[in-house]
């Protein structure tokens, strides 16, 4: 049983565009959302969270999106660079145990 | 401080043989969770700790996976009689009373 799926397996952008990364989740328990970035033979970097009562968190160039009623949530970045391309991961927790649970993760390559 | 630090990085082992684990988190935080991660997977979560106490541990962790946190700093995570289905990279990440954790960079196990 999946409950947080990241549909698009990888993602191509060009330097200076928008790259937008989305995920979906099934537990309405789920009240913290999370997106690390992660480059092979390292572990995860977290990058930004949102918290189920607020729809919008931005941090410089990231931008997460929260659809409570859709139980979807999205990842901007904007302008993406070179140095953003890695694979990409949401995660969701609840709050009583803090545990993560992840999608499979995006693959984003973003060309000069 | 210098993060979460996991040690060895690589561990290359014959089927049958014990192996363990440690994971140094960053040294405040009270909460610590391991994670296994297969290729192409997100991570899975195993079991986490709040001080020295083991609050949960998931179905994945076998009778063979044996964790501890003795004195609610660091933690190490042993596996008996290894199998070919349990190399993977092992992630340890320690969070405070923020919901945000913090990765290690994994210790790779190849079991032969």
């Amino acid at each position: 049983d999946q409950q947080v799926k990241q549909n698009s397996p990888s993602l191509s952008v060009q330097e200076g565009r928008i790259s937008i990364l989305n995920c979906d989740y099934t537990n309405s328990m789920f009240d913290y959302f999370l997106w690390y970035k992660k480059y092979p033979a390292e572990g995860p970097t977290f990058l930004i969270s949102i918290s189920s009562i607020k729809d919008k968190n931005e941090d410089g160039r990231f931008t997460v999106f929260l659809n409570k009623s859709a139980k979807h949530l999205s990842l901007h970045i904007v302008p993406s660079q070179p140095g953003d391309s890695a694979v990409y991961f949401c995660a969701a927790s609840s709050s009583n145990t803090g545990k993560l649970i992840f999608g499979q993760g995006t693959t984003l390559q973003v060309k000069p | 401080d210098t993060g979460v630090s996991q040690n060895p990085r690589h561990k290359i082992t014959k089927r049958g043989q014990n192996v363990t684990f440690r994971c140094d988190p960053i040294s405040e935080h009270n909460r610590l969770y391991w994670y296994r991660q297969t290729l192409g997977q997100g991570p899975e979560f195993l079991t986490y700790f709040q001080n020295e106490a083991q609050l949960e541990k998931s179905r994945l962790l076998s009778d063979r996976f044996s964790a501890e946190r003795p004195k609610g700093s660091f933690s190490t995570l042993e596996i008996q009689r290894t199998e070919q289905g349990d190399s993977a990279m092992y992630l340890c990440a320690s969070t405070g009373v923020a919901y945000e954790q913090y990765f290690g960079p994994g210790t790779r196990l190849t079991v032969t």
